[in-house]
């Protein structure tokens, strides 16, 4: 069964370092999706991509987040000057053009901010 | 603000049990509620719910959503180890987006 796939599965960087997650969606899916789990919180959303633009973001996602696909398959997440609150698993999703089909995610990047 | 609360936080039965996990939800005019079980890693879908009163199933798992009620429930009957997980239950809101409740965490002990 096709798969979403994120790299690397643990990041650990310095504070104030930019810090990129790559992830491969499911091949034809079109709309894509970042979320990020702070350790024993909620999933919470960040930001929807379809079409190359954000479709939604939430008030998480300010301009230290940006996101692009850089070719046809690649989704990437990037973090400027990251702070040590952003620590957290980040979870990468994508889902079919069909409306209501559910997201399918990947198994996470684990970013680490000492 | 929309809000999915889940409930028990955490619960542990023994092989052959059956369990019922609870969803009650405050979101206007949301699409679907689904339910995802989360292992070491990635959640994974189990159940898309869209109307009132019908119930999915597969194999040992069922769920049933009421809108009237605002709330989900989803069964597990005779559970094996291998159901041992974090049960997510999560709304999709008409704008694509997920919102998540905080799980259950379910331990089933031999």
């Amino acid at each position: 069964e096709p798969e979403v796939t994120q790299t690397p599965s643990h990041q650990v960087t310095q504070m104030g370092q930019e810090v990129i997650l790559r992830c491969v969606p499911i091949s034809n899916h079109l709309y894509f999706y970042w979320y990020r789990q702070i350790l024993g919180q909620k999933v919470e959303f960040l930001v929807s991509f379809y079409n190359n633009e954000i479709s939604e973001k939430s008030e998480i996602f300010d301009d230290q987040f940006s996101v692009e696909r850089p070719d046809g398959s690649n989704f990437t997440l990037k973090i400027r000057s990251t702070k040590l609150e952003d620590s957290a698993m980040y979870f990468c999703a994508s889902r079919d053009r069909v409306r209501d089909q559910p997201q399918h995610f990947g198994d996470g990047t684990r970013l680490s901010i000492l | 603000e929309d809000k999915v609360v889940q409930s028990p936080l955490s619960l542990v039965v023994h092989e052959g049990d059956t369990v019922t996990l609870n969803c009650s939800y405050e979101v206007t005019n949301f699409r679907s509620l689904l339910w995802y079980k989360q292992e070491k890693k990635a959640p994974t879908f189990l159940f898309m719910l869209t109307s009132s009163g019908i119930e999915k199933k597969s194999g040992r798992l069922s769920s049933i959503l009421d809108k009237k009620e605002l709330f989900s429930i989803l069964n597990i009957t005779a559970t094996q180890t291998g159901d041992s997980a974090v049960y997510l239950c999560v709304l999709l809101n008409q704008g694509g987006k997920l919102i998540f409740g905080q799980g259950t965490e379910l331990s089933v002990k031999p």
